[in-house]
């Protein structure tokens, strides 16, 4: 099993870009998440999918989107990249147990640079 | 809002010497609680994980956790480090629902 793979591993994008970030499981899990990752700051929820279909805000989700087409599949989109986007970001996914003590597997990030 | 502190941003220790990282979370009831850790260059992996039943609980490599709800603390320690333990250490409350919240991390180095 690959577990959580994401791709690219970097990126740099001039300000105004666009880009897709992939992320994919093959653990069937139901959930998955976005966040990205600041120094000082840990590791803050972008947006979260709760199913094939569905997909639901987090705590900083302006200026991205995402979709779930697949149940394996996560994108994240940034439309117009700005350079308070620089960051690491991390895709997660983990079952779903209905009552919070599920565990996070997580992909090895994607450091993107916004010049 | 529901929030995690931790209390050290970094710590420094030598080899042998004990461990102790201060976790504190906002949030009157029920809760799940995890500590992972990144060690450098790797993603984030479980390191241990609170759900219900005996407070103390065991994790990899010798790490454990405390749960004090009276505290509202859950702080993760290890008898004797070692250089390997080098990482950054994340303490992440979930409450029942999609959302897991994370601290800001600490970032342990050990000195050889």
């Amino acid at each position: 099993n690959a577990g959580v793979t994401q791709t690219p591993k970097f990126r740099v994008l001039k300000t105004g870009q666009s880009m897709t970030l992939l992320c994919a499981q093959d653990m069937n899990h139901e959930y998955m998440y976005w966040y990205r990752q600041d120094p000082g700051m840990g590791l803050r929820l972008i947006h979260y999918s709760v199913g094939e279909g569905t997909t639901a805000k987090g705590e900083v989700p302006d200026g991205y989107n995402v979709s779930r087409l697949k149940k394996q599949n996560f994108l994240l989109g940034l439309e117009s990249a700005a350079p308070s986007q620089t960051s690491v970001y991390f895709c997660a996914s983990s079952y779903s147990t209905g009552t919070g003590d599920n565990e996070q597997f997580f992909g090895p990030g994607t450091r993107l640079t916004v010049l | 809002a529901q929030s995690v502190s931790q209390h050290n941003h970094h710590v420094i220790l030598s080899e042998a010497a004990s461990l102790e990282l201060g976790c504190n979370y906002s949030y009157g009831g029920t809760v799940n609680l995890f500590w992972y850790v990144q060690y450098p260059g790797q993603h984030l992996q479980l390191l241990l994980k609170y759900f219900s039943g005996d407070p103390l609980v065991k994790g990899i490599k010798g790490f454990e956790a405390e749960f004090i709800k009276s505290k509202f603390s859950f702080n993760l320690r290890k008898p004797s480090v070692q250089w390997s333990d080098t990482a950054e250490y994340f303490c992440a409350v979930n409450t029942g629902g999609f959302k897991t919240i994370f601290g800001a991390g600490t970032r342990l180095f050990v000195k050889a």
